[in-house]
């Protein structure tokens, strides 16, 4: 069984740029949820993705946007980039459906840094 | 608006004995709460959970008991070990979407050989 991967591990963007994560969801698991946890903090909610739809929305603004593909991987967008966007980008999966509760699955995370 | 709240921010004890962590969150509606580990660098990992219509559950050294009434929910590790060490995160699903979880700040727990 495959877990959840993301791509990349690491990067460092400047402010007012773009940037695009990935994520590969566990074999099996039909929703991909984001999650930002900046340093020494608990994670917290970004979007959630199921049937290639967003599925509710944390408090982030608009620059924050994403898609899921029909495979269920999912891609997050991040505009016109702030310092305070500097975190570790964590994708969970889960094999839940569009209103259970269940254990999420993440990944490594993708660590952003801009300067 | 929806808050999670954990206790203590570190926790450090001797190897062999129990640590306690303390969560309270604000949303009555929350009915899953799972607990997760994260080592240095590494991803979250679930160590347990507990659902609203259960008052207690344990899997070995680990339990949670949580007490809807005054929406409270703890972590309980006995006879910790040095490999415990990590930081700890409580949650609470979200009353109004029940796919969001709510995260609770951490607890850097260190246990000493």
């Amino acid at each position: 069984e495959t877990g959840v991967t993301q791509s990349p591990t690491h990067l460092i963007k400047t402010r007012g740029q773009q940037v695009t994560l990935r994520c590969s969801s566990q074999s099996g698991h039909n929703t991909v949820s984001w999650y930002q946890q900046a340093l020494g903090q608990g994670p917290q909610f970004i979007f959630q993705y199921y049937r290639e739809e967003e599925n509710g929305r944390g408090n982030f603004p608009p620059r924050f946007s994403g898609l899921q593909f029909p495979n269920y991987s999912s891609e997050l967008n991040v505009n016109a980039l702030e310092l305070d966007d500097s975190a570790l980008y964590l994708c969970a999966s889960s094999p839940a459906g569009r209103s259970n509760t269940g254990e999420l699955f993440f990944g490594e995370g993708s660590r952003l840094t801009v300067l | 608006g929806e808050n999670v709240e954990q206790h203590p921010s570190t926790l450090s004890v001797q190897e062999g004995d129990s640590a306690v962590i303390k969560c309270t969150y604000s949303d009555s509606a929350s009915n899953y709460f799972p607990w997760y580990k994260q080592e240095l660098g590494k991803r979250p990992q679930l160590i347990i959970d507990i659902r609203s219509n259960v008052g207690e559950k344990k899997d070995q050294r680990i339990a949670v008991t949580l007490n809807k009434t005054a929406k409270h929910f703890s972590l309980h590790i006995t006879e910790t070990q040095p490999e415990d060490s990590a930081v700890y995160f409580c949650a609470a699903s979200s009353g109004d979407s029940s796919y969001k979880l709510i995260f609770g700040s951490g607890t850097r727990l260190l246990v000493r050989p």
